[in-house]
């Protein structure tokens, strides 16, 4: 198993272009996350996915967009890039909650993101 | 919104050393996971801890969650080099959908 892969692992965008990122799974994991890393901010959470064909926002959700058309897939969109996303952004999932378990998360290597 | 502070945030000690790291929130977790994270790599689970006192070990690395459930410890005994990283605690509630991060705290272990 791949687990959790990202694409691309680096870019470089000028302010005002888009890009996609993808995340792909091969766990059969039921929920996935987008999330941006910064220096010494930790973790934080810009959309998530508890099923294929839905999509929650989460704390920094400004300026992406997301969408969950397949399982293994979730897709996270920057129509217009600014500086301020310059970041690392990683992927992670994990299986259903609602039987009461934890919200163990398998996360992807990282795009590292520049814009310039 | 439910928030987890750790501390230290920085750390850094001789290998052969012990240290702890807290995690604490004056929320109540359903469950409590570390990770830990290297440079240029992405987080990855160590431990989960689901029940208020529950103590944890996986080789030098114990983990204790409070009880209440609202904070978590990891103590490391004999650090070595290896241990360098970002130590990262996420709490979660049943049936939430997603966890709550700390900030982390990072871990140098000097030779």
């Amino acid at each position: 198993n791949a687990g959790v892969t990202q694409t691309p692992k680096f870019r470089v965008l000028k302010t005002g272009q888009s890009m996609t990122l993808l995340c792909a799974q091969d766990m059969n994991h039921e929920y996935m996350y987008w999330y941006r890393q910064d220096p010494g901010m930790g973790l934080r959470l810009i959309h998530y996915s508890v099923g294929e064909g839905t999509t929650a926002k989460g704390e920094v959700p400004d300026g992406y967009n997301v969408s969950r058309l397949k399982k293994q897939n979730f897709l996270l969109g920057l129509e217009s890039a600014a500086p301020s996303q310059t970041s690392v952004y990683f992927c992670a999932s994990s299986f259903s909650t609602l039987a009461g378990g934890p919200n163990e998360q398998f996360f992807g290597p990282g795009t590292r993101l520049t814009v310039l | 919104t439910q928030l987890l502070e750790q501390s230290p945030q920085f750390l850094s000690i001789q290998e052969g050393e012990n240290l702890t790291v807290y995690c604490n929130s004056s929320s109540v977790f359903s469950s409590l996971q570390w990770y830990r994270q290297e440079p240029g790599e992405g987080p990855v689970l160590l431990v989960t801890v689901v029940t208020g006192g529950e103590v944890k070990k996986l080789k030098r690395l114990t983990f204790q969650f409070g009880d209440a459930r609202k904070d978590s410890s990891l103590h490391i005994t004999a650090a070595q080099p290896g241990d360098t990283g970002l130590y990262l605690c996420a709490g979660a509630n049943t049936n939430a959908g997603k966890s709550t991060f700390g900030d982390g705290t990072t871990l140098t272990v000097k030779p």
